[in-house]
């Protein structure tokens, strides 16, 4: 089975501080992805690699960075947290684009 | 640019068939794909459909109409523990991504 794995399962903030989120994927993937997921909006892309060293932009990428320096992992960096970037963060991996695996998500609460 | 509607709840009860749709404007087309999310679970994936026409999984069934631009997921003999959020997904332009529409919330009694 493939597994994706987060660093936390509840993370609390305060405002300004660097944040990192990591992501680990077991199955020697090529592509990894970063969503957050609120309410009401769905899942909606910030960053995705498809390969080591490489990084695209989604469709809501302002306020975030992300780093992947081996192919199992990938991290998403909020420089400085605000509280809007309150939300659940989820991880996916696939080898197929249009089949992904998640990890069970990191609900990030920035006080 | 790239979206998918569809209904944000749908309530049926057990043993029932429900339908979920979902239609999608997008630039460039590939399939379309959906996922089942329980309550603080992670998504996972359920079907992909590539071409026109019903895949069958079990209980769960996809269709897709890529004239109409239109794609359902079929759940038939409702169980209580199919109650979750159901996404459609369909890979964007350049074909590198999903994009997810915003979800399903299906309710199942008893």
């Amino acid at each position: 089975d493939v597994k994706v794995t987060q660093s936390s399962r509840y993370l609390v903030k305060r405002t300004g501080e660097k944040v990192f989120l990591e992501c680990v994927q077991d199955m020697d993937h090529e592509n990894m992805f970063w969503y957050r997921q609120d309410p009401g909006l769905g899942l909606r892309l910030i960053y995705f690699s498809y390969d080591v060293k490489m990084k695209e932009k989604g469709d809501i990428p302002e306020g975030y960075s992300v780093s992947r320096e081996k192919k199992e992992r990938f991290s998403l960096i909020l420089e400085s947290a605000s509280t809007n970037q309150t939300s659940m963060y989820l991880c996916a991996s696939s080898s197929k684009r249009d089949t992904q695996y998640f990890g069970p998500g990191t609900r990030l609460t920035v006080l | 640019g790239q979206s998918l509607e569809q209904p944000s709840e749908v309530t049926a009860v057990e043993g029932a068939i429900v339908q979920i749709n979902c239609t999608y404007q997008t630039s460039g087309f590939y399939g379309l794909s959906w996922y089942q999310q329980h309550d603080g679970g992670a998504p996972t994936f359920l079907s992909y459909n590539a071409l026109d026409g019903l895949e069958e999984t079990g209980r769960f069934s996809s269709f897709l109409s890529r004239s109409d631009s239109y794609g359902y997921l079929l759940l038939q003999e409702l169980q209580m523990k199919d109650s979750a959020s159901y996404f459609c997904a369909a890979l964007n332009q350049a074909g590198t991504a999903l994009i997810f529409g915003k979800g399903t919330t299906l309710s199942v009694s008893s």
